[in-house]
């Protein structure tokens, strides 16, 4: 079935150590997105990637990084992580040209911090 | 920037009932504006969308949603609510110069069907 990969799907990790969520397409979307969601403030966005090779900030990008080394693999990494950083993490990719289209959701990575 | 606003937490709605989610926007020009919605466990999955046109959109499973420009709104429609509807619904809304990456979430609206 087509569609978005996320692993690992729930994560414990202790304050400093690194860690990277993956993401993989199947869609050949160009545009990929990651987001975390956090009770009572909806989902922000981290970072994003137009295009393979390219990539931005988001929102709350700080103590988070990304690659984007081909179209279907778009990997965050945490390298210090931090109790704040507990959340669900959910990558994104999007269908159609940059200012229209429609964003297609993984299932997401729950992530504890302690 | 624009900004949006759901200002309700938690809607309880009876099966078969009309169901009504509220959406406010802040943005100076004509904003594309989304519905998600997210099952327990779930990523979120698209419902409708607005970039242009009719200000009246049909989307999946029912829904349907007005872009009101007057009230800066658009609000989530359902004319008869099922019990497999109870989920978190998203309202989004981006803008025509930044698309997608600006993108902005509502706090979501946690949906409960009673018997």
């Amino acid at each position: 079935i087509a569609g978005i990969t996320q692993a690992p799907t729930s994560q414990i990790l202790a304050a400093g150590r690194r860690m990277t969520l993956r993401c993989t397409q199947d869609m050949r979307h160009n545009a990929m997105y990651w987001y975390r969601q956090d009770l009572g403030l909806g989902l922000r966005l981290i970072h994003y990637s137009n295009t393979a090779g390219t990539t931005g900030k988001g929102e709350v990008p700080d103590g988070y990084s990304v690659s984007r080394a081909n179209t279907d693999d778009f990997p965050l990494t945490l390298a210090s992580a931090v109790p704040s950083q507990t959340s669900v993490y959910f990558c994104a990719s999007r269908s159609g040209t940059w200012n229209t289209g429609e964003l297609f959701f993984g299932e997401g990575s729950r992530l504890t911090v302690l | 920037a624009q900004s949006v606003t759901q200002p309700d937490i938690h809607i309880t709605v009876s099966e078969g009932a009309s169901l009504e989610l509220r959406c406010n926007y802040s943005y100076g020009a004509t904003p594309y504006l989304f519905w998600y919605v997210q099952s327990p466990g779930q990523g979120l999955q698209l419902l409708l969308k607005y970039f242009s046109g009719d200000t009246l959109v049909q989307g999946i499973k029912g829904f349907e949603a007005e872009f009101k420009r007057s009230q800066s709104s658009f609000n989530l429609r359902k004319p008869s609510v099922h019990w497999s509807d109870a989920a978190e619904y998203f309202c989004a809304v981006g803008a025509r110069r930044t698309g997608f990456q600006k993108l902005v979430f509502g706090t979501g609206t946690r949906l409960l069907v009673s018997p």
